[in-house]
């Protein structure tokens, strides 16, 4: 499985301002996912994140609101913007197995809006 | 569009007694995947079913995926408050994945 690491582990930051999240993976992967998960609820995916090419967004997510970016196999940024306390939640990334659909999870980072 | 159910969203049980979460989906599922969230973790892949009727183990838990492929359960034999965490199911449908609410499980020692 990969080992997969998120900066910030956690943030607390002011309505109106931007986050950048920043995934890590220690090997190459095709597809990098983002999730949020506020607390006490189930993972909803925001987006996929292939490498050299557009990020696909869920219903109910926007590349205005949750810009990404993929410059390479490894590495993926996931930008939360114009923030406000709805905002608050973990963020997580993920990325697939070599084999099979199973995703494997980075610690996340919980965002506080104030 | 899919969706996946999971029941109950919470189970307390004694530590010794068995646990079980089910999850029912909309549609017909690809494969169904699980994790176990422990408190402040993140979600960790636990096993992927593939096959119609397919049951797997590992230790005390037993995944079973359904006939038709539609549901699925997870059972743990005699927990232990190490077994303590969220118990999320993936259903895989068309190369859409969707998780299911969870099931929160307390272990009493």
């Amino acid at each position: 499985s990969a080992v997969i690491s998120q900066k910030p582990s956690r943030d607390i930051c002011q309505r109106g301002t931007s986050l950048t999240i920043q995934c890590q993976v220690d090997s190459q992967v095709t597809m990098m996912f983002w999730y949020r998960q506020q607390p006490g609820q189930s993972l909803t995916l925001i987006a996929t994140a292939n490498q050299g090419s557009e990020a696909t967004y869920e219903s109910g997510f926007v590349i205005d609101k949750f810009p990404i970016s993929r410059p390479n196999l490894t590495f993926s940024t996931l930008t939360v913007s114009n923030m406000s306390p709805e905002d608050s939640s973990i963020y997580l990334c993920s990325v697939e197995g070599d084999s099979s659909y199973e995703q494997y999870f980075g610690p996340g980072t919980r965002l506080t809006v104030t | 569009g899919q969706q996946v159910m999971q029941i109950p969203q919470y189970q307390h049980v004694q530590e010794g007694e068995d646990f079980t979460t089910y999850c029912n989906s909309s549609t017909t599922l690809s494969n169904i995947q699980w994790y176990k969230q422990r408190p402040g973790g993140h979600p960790v892949f636990l096993i992927q079913l593939v096959k119609s009727g397919e049951v797997k183990k590992q230790k005390r838990l037993t995944f079973q995926f359904g006939e038709a492929k539609k549901n699925s359960s997870l059972h743990i034999t005699a927990t232990q408050t190490t077994d303590v965490g969220t118990y999320f199911c993936a259903g895989l449908n068309n190369n859409d994945m969707r998780f299911g609410a969870g099931t929160r499980l307390t272990v009493k020692p």
